[in-house]
């Protein structure tokens, strides 16, 4: 009965391979975020998606594709891993879009490790 | 630059005693601000999120000020727990389009008995 779920828990992969993270809330929430959390434990936000819209999209590299099939799911895909991309990613999601008042209900984070 | 500065960096206090944790911000314009609690390992809980107008709120044990005019806010705990040992977040939010939230590096608090 989770409110927001990902899936691996953790993840150590070599450079260069393509990975994929999953995100999943049961709150009936329209918006969904992810973050990444560096060696420092410092948050920046990624992407937001609002009801499968990107209205949020952080200064990234390419190399991370976030994607909506539907508005309680929000995967990032990761294409050619770099030793840099090690960190806690972390999916949120709130009732209504953006930055507004609402509540974010965090995941319990990703542990990605790229060897 | 919109940059929010947390202190202190790390705390340690003993059980039952009381705290106060500043965040200090230069994110405009600013909608709202946040604080948040991780726990080691765990992902980021929501403790109060405060307004232009709210001078403060309460969450149990936690109480939130805002001065919006200094651009400080600040996290009081009272009556510290063990369960209190985290890291608190400062976040804030502009009103900016699509302006990302900004988030401070934390505070990483211990409590000891």
């Amino acid at each position: 009965d989770t409110a927001v779920s990902q899936t691996p828990k953790y993840l150590v992969t070599q450079m260069g391979n393509d990975k994929s993270i999953k995100c999943e809330q049961n709150l009936g929430h329209d918006t969904m975020y992810w973050y990444k959390q560096d060696s420092k434990k410092f948050l920046k936000i990624m992407f937001s998606y609002n009801n499968k819209e990107l209205i949020i999209n952080e200064t990234v590299p390419n190399r991370f594709s976030p994607k909506s099939p539907d508005k309680a799911h929000l995967n990032l895909h990761i294409n050619s891993l770099e030793l840099g991309d090690s960190a806690v990613y972390f999916c949120a999601s709130s009732l209504l879009a953006g930055a507004s008042q609402e509540t974010q209900y965090f995941g319990p984070g990703t542990r990605l490790l790229v060897l | 630059k919109n940059q929010v500065e947390q202190s202190p960096q790390s705390l340690i206090i003993l059980e039952g005693k009381n705290c106060t944790l500043q965040c200090n911000y230069t994110v405009s314009p600013f909608s709202n601000l946040r604080w948040y609690k991780q726990d080691t390992g765990r992902g980021p809980v929501s403790l109060t999120i405060m307004t232009f107008s709210e001078n403060t709120k309460s969450n149990g044990r936690y109480t939130a000020t805002l001065d919006a005019d200094t651009k400080q806010s600040s996290l009081h705990i009272t009556a510290s727990q063990l369960s209190d040992s985290a890291s608190y977040i400062c976040v804030v939010i502009s009103s900016s389009g699509n302006t990302p939230l900004v988030f401070g590096k934390g505070t990483r608090l211990s409590v000891i008995a």
